[in-house]
């Protein structure tokens, strides 16, 4: 079964515009959920999505979005980017059928913003 | 609210030395505890998890955590360390409230020394 892809890898962008990053979660995963890591804030829960709702979301500021497809796959959008927006942004899938609900993550898009 | 302290950013360890990372964890209710470990320019791998039941736990690569509620702890063991176990180490809570949302601890870097 093949695992979580992140597409894009890397990202390079300038200060002041938008990015979006993609997640496709492993077949018949239902839920996706985003982090972002950083070497000062470390591991952070940014959102969650289960069946195009969000479920859950994490102390981030509006510019921090997302959105999921009936095919389960996500999107999460960043406007005006901050330099302090440069991370590795994480997602994970899951299924939601019973506990726990073990998370598989993907390798990451790093985003750099300068 | 959830968090997680890891009490070692680094830990140092001679090839085939016993290793224990520590995590520390506080949650006003039952708790579901996990263990990942990312290398470099990679996701987070899932190493083991406590839902209920047995106390020790035991997961892939020969690694092993014991969780103890009265301690609010869950310490990561393996008794014997190779060279390919270097890499960043998390560990997680989560909760019946928290749906797929996970706190992090800091990390900790594991650095296996021929």
């Amino acid at each position: 079964k093949a695992g979580v892809t992140q597409t894009p890898r890397y990202l390079i962008k300038t200060r002041g515009q938008q990015v979006t990053l993609s997640c496709s979660p492993i077949s018949g995963h239902r839920s996706v959920s985003w982090y972002q890591q950083t070497p000062g804030q470390g591991l952070q829960f940014l959102f969650e999505y289960f069946s195009e709702t969000q479920r859950n979301k994490g102390n981030f500021p509006g510019r921090f979005s997302g959105r999921q497809f009936s095919n389960s796959r996500s999107e999460m959008n960043v406007s005006t980017l901050e330099l302090g927006d440069s991370a590795l942004y994480l997602c994970a899938s899951s299924t939601v059928q019973g506990l726990p609900r073990e998370q598989y993550f993907g390798p990451g898009t790093r985003l750099t913003v300068t | 609210a959830q968090s997680v302290t890891q009490l070692d950013s680094q830990v140092p360890v001679f090839e085939e030395a016993p290793v224990e990372l520590r995590c520390n964890y506080s949650s006003s209710v039952s708790v579901y505890l996990f263990w990942y470990v990312q290398y470099p320019n990679q996701g987070l791998q899932l190493l083991l998890k406590y839902l209920s039941g047995s106390t020790l736990v035991k997961g892939i690569n020969g690694f092993e955590a014991e969780f103890n509620k009265s301690q609010t702890s869950f310490h990561l063991r393996k008794p014997s360390v190779h060279i390919s176990d270097t890499a960043e180490y998390f560990c997680a809570v989560s909760d019946q409230n928290a749906g797929n949302m996970l706190t992090f601890g800091g990390g900790t870097r594991l650095m296996v020394k021929p």
